[in-house]
C-alpha cells in the first residue's frame, strides 16, 4: 500500500478556504485516493475518493494532479464544526479481489478559529 | 438506510479477561473491516471478513479473532486481555464488488483495559 505524508497540523480562521495536501509518491495505477475526517471518540467519516483530475461533492473538493502523486483536499469556507483530523489514504479500487485494508497515518489535525 | 452500528459504546475489563465487540454493518454491505485507534494515532487494520471467512489481516496476534453471521455482522474477540489493547475499536463495512471499495465506519467501542 502505497505511503503518504501530510501535514500533522494546520490552522485557519472561520470562513476561509483550506487545502491539505498530500504526498503519495508510490502511488499504484491502481489505487484510489481516499480522504476521512475524524472528529475525537468518534469512526473516521468519509469525505471524498477520486483517482484523477478534479473530484467535487457538496462537502469538498479534491485536486489530482496528472502525476497522481500527490493530491489536495479542500474545504470551501470552514466553519468551527471542521476542527478535526483528516486522513488521506491510497488504495486499490474493484481490482476483482474486491475490498482491500486502510492503512492510516497519523492525519493532518485542522483547527479552525474564530 | 441505518448505517454501521456497534454495541457495546463502552467497555471496561481487567487484564486477561476477554472480550465481545459487535458490528453491524450499513444495509447492502457484506464486508466489515475491523480497525484499533490508539490515543493520538491513525485506525490500525485488524482484519477483514467475506464470505463469513477472514480474508485479510493485519499485525495483531492471534488473541484477536473475529466471525461473521450469515447476516453480515460481525464480532471481535479479544482474549487474554492487555492494557495496551485499550483503544477505540471500529468497525467498518463495505460491499465487495462495487466500483470503489469504500468503507464506512461505525461510532467505536471504546475498551478500557485495568
Amino acid at each position: 500500500l502505497a505511503k503518504t505524508t501530510q501535514p500533522i497540523s494546520m490552522d485557519s480562521y472561520e470562513g476561509q478556504e483550506v487545502n491539505i495536501t498530500c504526498s503519495h509518491n508510490n502511488i499504484a495505477t491502481n489505487d484510489y485516493i481516499t480522504w476521512y475526517q475524524q472528529f475525537p471518540s468518534q469512526g473516521p467519516r468519509f469525505i471524498i475518493q477520486g483517482y484523477k483530475t478534479k473530484v467535487k461533492n457538496e462537502v469538498a473538493s479534491l485536486f489530482i494532479p496528472a502525476d497522481r502523486k500527490s493530491s489536495t483536499l479542500s474545504l470551501p469556507r470552514v466553519s468551527l464544526s471542521d476542527t478535526a483530523v483528516y486522513y488521506c489514504l491510497v488504495g486499490d479500487g474493484y481490482s476483482g479481489a474486491g475490498s482491500y485494508q486502510l492503512t492510516f497515518g497519523k492525519g493532518t489535525k485542522l483547527s479552525v478559529i474564530p | 438506510d441505518a448505517g454501521v452500528t456497534q454495541s457495546p459504546t463502552h467497555l471496561i475489563k481487567t487484564r486477561g479477561q476477554q472480550v465481545t465487540l459487535r458490528c453491524s454493518p450499513k444495509s447492502g454491505h457484506d464486508t466489515v473491516s475491523w480497525y484499533q485507534q490508539a490515543l493520538g494515532q491513525g485506525p490500525q487494520f485488524i482484519f477483514q471478513y467475506y464470505e463469513e471467512e477472514e480474508r485479510q489481516r493485519g499485525n495483531f496476534p492471534d488473541r484477536f479473532s473475529g466471525h461473521q453471521f450469515p447476516n453480515y455482522s460481525s464480532e471481535l474477540n479479544v482474549n487474554a486481555l492487555l492494557l495496551g489493547d485499550s483503544a477505540l475499536y471500529l468497525c467498518a463495512s463495505s460491499r465487495r464488488g462495487a466500483s470503489t471499495d469504500t468503507q464506512y465506519f461505525g461510532p467505536g467501542t471504546r475498551l478500557t483495559v485495568l
